[in-house]
């Protein structure tokens, strides 16, 4: 699978913006790039996937670069209960037979400030 | 809602002794996951069912760890021996299709298990 490198730790302020990179230059056409998020003491969060085109849902939007090597998680309006810890995973698509697995980096913790 | 659901919360048990952890996944999804967590460490896949086959068991560490599935839904992740490394936050999560889908997984809030 891809590896995917992120920032350790952001800061963001309440009511902006938090915009969290995550790069994946090794990526390859089939693979999807998820979006988790994990708040102290529970478990991951889904958030939001894509493979190429940007998406939007009702938590966050995903920005994939034309060359899929990197992507950008948008928070379009941060909450102090956004602090969490973001995974940014790419997920082979497999063929038959093959069982795809999510391989998990250390993520960035976002603290969001009020 | 109906999320996915593990028992207990928390586990304390010594050395030697044998472990069981529950997970109720969502009712209808097809697929399950077993994850260990590590302090300050990404979740680690461990083991994949569909329905009740173990289709992937290549991240389970050890002979010692064991996990089924035998009606295709609650499964149990059964440590024997524990050691003192087998000490993590082992999380469940569900989907509904199988992995063959682009189906995101919904996880439980996991088992802190401690071995003294």
């Amino acid at each position: 699978d891809a590896k995917t490198t992120q920032p350790p730790s952001m800061d963001c302020a309440e009511g902006r913006a938090a915009n969290l990179p995550c790069n994946h230059s090794t990526i390859s056409g089939n693979e999807y790039v998820y979006w988790y998020r994990q708040i102290h003491s529970q478990g991951p969060q889904y958030i939001i996937h894509g493979l190429k085109n940007n998406e939007t849902n009702e938590m966050a939007s995903l920005i994939i670069t034309e060359d899929r090597k990197s992507s950008t998680l948008i928070l379009p309006h941060a909450t102090l209960r956004d602090t969490a810890v973001y995974y940014c995973i790419v997920s082979h698509f497999p063929n038959a037979g093959n069982n795809r697995k999510l391989i998990w980096g250390l993520g960035t913790s976002l603290a969001v400030n009020p | 809602g109906a999320g996915v659901s593990q028992s207990p919360r928390y586990k304390v048990a010594k050395r030697g002794q044998d472990v069981a952890l529950r997970c109720d996944p969502i009712s209808g999804h097809v697929s399950l996951f077993w994850y260990q967590q590590a302090l300050g460490q990404g979740p680690e896949f461990l083991t994949y069912f569909q329905n009740e086959a173990q289709l992937d068991k290549s991240g389970l560490p050890s002979d010692r760890f064991f996990a089924e599935r035998p009606e295709g839904s609650v499964s149990t992740l059964k440590i024997q021996r524990t050691q003192q490394e087998d000490s993590a936050v082992y999380l469940c999560a569900s989907s509904l299709l199988s992995v063959t889908a682009n189906q995101p997984q919904h996880f439980g809030d996991g088992t802190r298990l401690s071995i003294l």
